[in-house]
């Protein structure tokens, strides 16, 4: 069974500083997909950055990017110049790639607040 | 382009009723996935459907669950008779590929 942990439950960050986002994941997977979702107070969860287990190299969205350390099963995101609009609670999740979609299996998720 | 829709938003019933929850995904998404989130714990994965078949219901509680995809378009979940553990916020996702795009979510509360 595939599991995700977030062991941070809240966060808070000043505006323009940097913070990181903790995600390991436990898998005998090979082939997988992870994916950092935020869902911002009242609103609906959208996708921020994933990553194909495949590429070496760390995803980057803007000031979004992930530290994929696949030996380590770890994920971590590190958002940059925070900005208010990030206060949000952030969900690190993972996905079995092949030729059927299947499910996401989330952690706990961890409350990110940036103050001004 | 329209997002995934969920409704009713929010749904207050007495145990041992009858809710059903409705999901339109993204035109054109064959896959749609329920999931639900009890207060405080992680999202769970419930089922998903490829078209109007079930691909994989494991993460369904019970019997008292009933999900249905007419015509590969528009999904209905409904709980009956619910229970008070059934409370929670229910999403719906759709997908043509590996991202899953997210509905706002149905917050159930039984009494």
């Amino acid at each position: 069974a595939q599991t995700v942990t977030q062991s941070q439950p809240e966060m808070s960050v000043q505006e323009a500083e940097t913070v990181t986002l903790s995600c390991t994941y436990d898998t005998s997977e090979n082939n997988y997909y992870l994916f950092w979702y935020k869902q911002p107070p009242s609103r609906q969860m959208i996708l921020v950055i994933r990553q194909e287990a495949y590429k070496q190299q760390n995803a980057t969205e803007n000031r979004f990017s992930v530290n994929f350390q696949k030996a380590a099963k770890s994920f971590s995101l590190k958002i940059s110049d925070s900005q208010l609009g990030d206060t949000a609670m952030y969900f690190c999740a993972f996905f079995i790639g092949g030729t059927s979609y299947g499910k996401l299996t989330f952690g706990q998720g961890t409350i990110l607040t940036v103050h001004p | 382009e329209a997002g995934v829709t969920q409704f009713p938003s929010h749904s207050v019933i007495e145990k041992g009723q009858t809710v059903t929850l409705r999901c339109d995904p993204i035109s054109g998404h064959d896959n749609l996935y329920w999931y639900r989130r009890v207060m405080g714990k992680e999202i769970k994965f419930l089922l998903h459907f490829v078209k109007e078949s079930k691909q994989d219901e494991s993460g369904m509680p019970n019997n008292r669950f009933l999900a249905e995809r007419t015509g590969g378009t528009y999904s209905t979940l409904k709980v009956q008779p619910a229970e008070l553990e059934d409370s929670g916020v229910y999403f719906c996702a759709s997908s043509s590929l590996y991202e899953q795009f997210f509905g706002p979510g149905t917050r159930l509360t039984v009494l």
